[in-house]
């Protein structure tokens, strides 16, 4: 069965840095785009960023852009999120996410069809 | 970015009941709308996606429709089990958005 299990989190200081991972089983991890999505506590769900099925291509949320960066080990089997300069308003559960569909370039219209358990971050000195 | 907007943000239903929760787009998504439910603690769990292609198992009792801009999901008879936060979401166009989620509550 499909299983994605998210570590990395942590309470970090305003500016610092982190790095989350995602590991993969129980499907061809290499065919498939992934997603990273947070959740601040109490909150509703913000989209993070999306890697394409063969790393070329990744798309961020504007609030992310040049802090964060997305990739993955197709070899692995695995997603990560590098985090720089965080801020307080990063704090969140972060999940990572399949999307639904195969050989996506991360622009298909489909959904996350599977989800880790999440982990959590807080930015707080 | 496409604005997603859900009503109610709440509601208070019993066992048995039925219950619609509406979804609209800030612009046509053509039925690119995807259902999640949020249970406490957990991961947001694909119900439904296309606007109405229902995952597979999933009950039945739970069905989505709609198209363009104004969606629905419906529970046809609430079960002890479906107590918790559904979000809609559009995969039209980047970035993917959500609604601010409808908690179902028991009354």
């Amino acid at each position: 069965q499909v299983q994605l299990v998210e570590s990395g989190g942590g309470v970090v200081q305003p500016g610092r840095s982190l790095r989350l991972s995602c590991a993969a089983s129980g499907f061809t991890f290499s065919h498939y785009a992934m997603h990273w999505v947070r959740q601040t506590p109490g909150k509703g769900l913000d989209w993070v960023a999306v890697i394409s099925y063969d790393g070329n291509n990744k798309y961020y949320a504007e609030s992310v852009k040049g802090r964060f960066t997305i990739s993955r080990d197709n070899s692995k089997n695995t997603l990560d999120l590098q985090m720089n300069s965080l801020r307080a308003d990063d704090t969140a559960v972060y999940y990572c996410a399949r999307e639904g569909g195969i050989y996506c370039a991360g622009d298909c219209p489909t959904a996350e069809d599977y989800w880790g358990q999440g982990t959590l971050v807080t930015v707080s000195s | 970015d496409i604005q997603m907007t859900q009503s109610p943000s709440s509601l208070s239903a019993s066992v048995g009941d039925r219950v619609t929760i509406s979804c609209r787009a800030s612009q046509s998504i053509l039925i690119y709308l995807n259902w999640y439910q949020q249970k406490p603690g957990k991961a947001p769990k694909l119900l439904i996606s296309a606007a109405s292609s229902l995952e597979s198992g999933v009950p039945s009792r739970f069905s989505g429709s709609g198209s363009e801009t104004d969606f629905t999901l419906t529970i046809s008879s609430l079960q002890p089990e479906d107590f918790a936060t559904y979000y809609c979401q559009q995969s039209d166009s980047s970035p993917p958005t959500f609604g601010g989620g409808t908690k179902v509550e028991i009354k």
